[in-house]
């Protein structure tokens, strides 16, 4: 059990609605990113908040947003959605906000299904 | 643009052969590269992390090489399990502030 948190596991949905995937981070950690796994796409980085803070973006479209709450944990909102928005949604997080000397620790994902 | 290949989508060797997979990246100076496990409906797990001015890792039975002359990494699994069967993801992470993952190596492992 990595200590991070995603609810819920499983979302199935239509297309053009707005959906919220929830993670918690591992005690203690500060900051969250987020990442879309598709089959085709294998795992992208979407965003990063740090203390409440957005602190990098990656390929993440308009029509998905994200923060961070005083509580520290992170919600990622999908709207308008597409079938090409099927995907595993996963939620990492790390104590301190520095890319690559960090072990990051996943939870297990959400997996969104639209129809 | 960058690019990040791991050698292959699939690699099936034999219980207690070494499995070699191969990360290659362009257009990319990467100041730290980890390697993850993924098992199949499960987030990535976390097993090395190499540095830019660092040669070579170990972790019992795993081994990691980064030679940024050649842009490439190569993880090796010695004495390998069927419980070794998996997808392995490299993922580099440099200046830009961002962290890229390769497409993963599904590695099968057969008694």
């Amino acid at each position: 059990d990595s200590g991070v948190t995603q609810t819920p596991k499983h979302l199935i949905t239509a297309t053009g609605q707005r959906v919220t995937l929830r993670c918690s981070p591992r005690s203690g950690d500060l900051s969250v990113y987020w990442y879309q796994q598709s089959l085709d796409q294998g795992l992208q980085f979407l965003i990063q908040y740090y203390n409440g803070e957005e602190r990098a973006k990656g390929n993440i479209l308009e029509r998905f947003s994200a923060q961070q709450f005083p509580d520290l944990h992170s919600e990622l909102n999908l709207s308008s959605l597409e079938l090409g928005d099927s995907a595993l949604y996963f939620c990492a997080s790390t104590r301190t906000p520095d890319f690559g000397k960090n072990i990051q620790y996943f939870g297990a994902g959400t997996r969104l299904s639209v129809l | 643009s960058q690019k990040i290949e791991q050698n292959s989508e699939a690699l099936n060797i034999q219980e207690g052969k070494t499995a070699t997979l191969t990360c290659n990246y362009t257009n990319y100076s990467p100041a730290y590269l980890q390697w993850y496990r993924q098992d199949p409906g499960r987030g990535p797990v976390f097993l090395l992390l190499i540095r830019e001015n660092e040669k070579e890792k170990r972790k019992e039975r795993l081994k990691v090489t980064f030679d940024t002359t050649l842009k490439q990494s190569l993880f090796h699994i010695t004495a390998s399990q069927p419980a070794d069967s998996a997808t392995y993801l490299c993922a580099l992470a440099g200046g830009n502030n961002d962290m890229r993952f390769g497409a993963g190596t599904r590695l099968t492992v057969k008694p």
